[in-house]
């Protein structure tokens, strides 16, 4: 089946520092990846519609100069949080879809922790 | 509206019991229907897809409502491994953003 393979699954470090999360479909091509968020006990929020050779759309009140997305080909997908403070701790997870009708396969999350 | 309304619970029910979970959907150009489901602190994992006639996969069956705008997701023979939030998705098509809801949350005691 369809796999969404994310990278890195935890990251911790200190205020300030930018951390880059990527997104690869494994086994087939995507032209539209989807970031989310996810706080503790809170539902799966969409941040950003991330569209291979062209810009990532963002959602109300997502920064995107904040949230930089890169979709440079068609199995990878990049989220840099730039800057991060601890506020920008969180489940941050990706998704993908192998074709038109099919579901949107999740990759396994990166778990964020700033300090 | 939201995109898609469900009871968030908790539902709390015994080992064995039968239990069912419905989501409304408001965009009535949704052609594609699943239920996902998600554990705590891990990602959502696709459950099943929802066809119109209605779909069954082991002890899971998804039905789809398009004059009502909803869809369900019955579950038989709960086992512990059950427990977990239950989300819904309706969609255009699969290129199309997917808001999710709170989902249904599920547990299930022995």
């Amino acid at each position: 089946g369809a796999v969404v393979s994310q990278h890195p699954s935890r990251v911790i470090c200190k205020s300030g520092t930018s951390v880059k999360i990527e997104c690869r479909s494994l086994d087939f091509q995507a032209t539209t990846m989807f970031w989310y968020r996810q706080f503790p006990k809170q539902s799966l929020m969409l941040m950003a519609t991330s569209n291979e050779g062209s810009k990532a759309t963002y959602e109300q009140g997502v920064e995107k100069d904040k949230f930089l997305i890169n979709h440079a080909s068609l199995t990878l997908s990049t989220l840099t949080v730039t800057s991060a403070h601890p506020e920008d701790s969180s489940f941050y997870i990706c998704s993908a879809s192998p074709g038109i009708n099919q579901p949107q396969h999740f990759g396994d999350g990166t778990r964020l922790s700033i300090l | 509206r939201k995109e898609v309304e469900q009871d968030p619970g908790p539902f709390n029910v015994p080992e064995g019991a039968t239990v069912a979970f419905n989501c409304t959907y408001s965009n009535s150009a949704s052609q594609s229907f699943f239920w996902y489901r998600q554990d705590c602190r891990k990602e959502p994992k696709l459950l099943m897809s929802v066809y119109s006639s209605g779909n069954e996969d082991g002890r899971f069956t998804a039905q789809l409502n398009r004059a009502s705008q909803y869809i369900s997701l019955l579950i038989r023979d709960s086992k512990l491994s059950d427990s977990a939030t239950y989300l819904c998705v309706a969609m255009k098509t699969s290129y199309d953003k997917v808001i999710f809801g709170p989902g249904t949350s599920l547990s299930v005691i022995p």
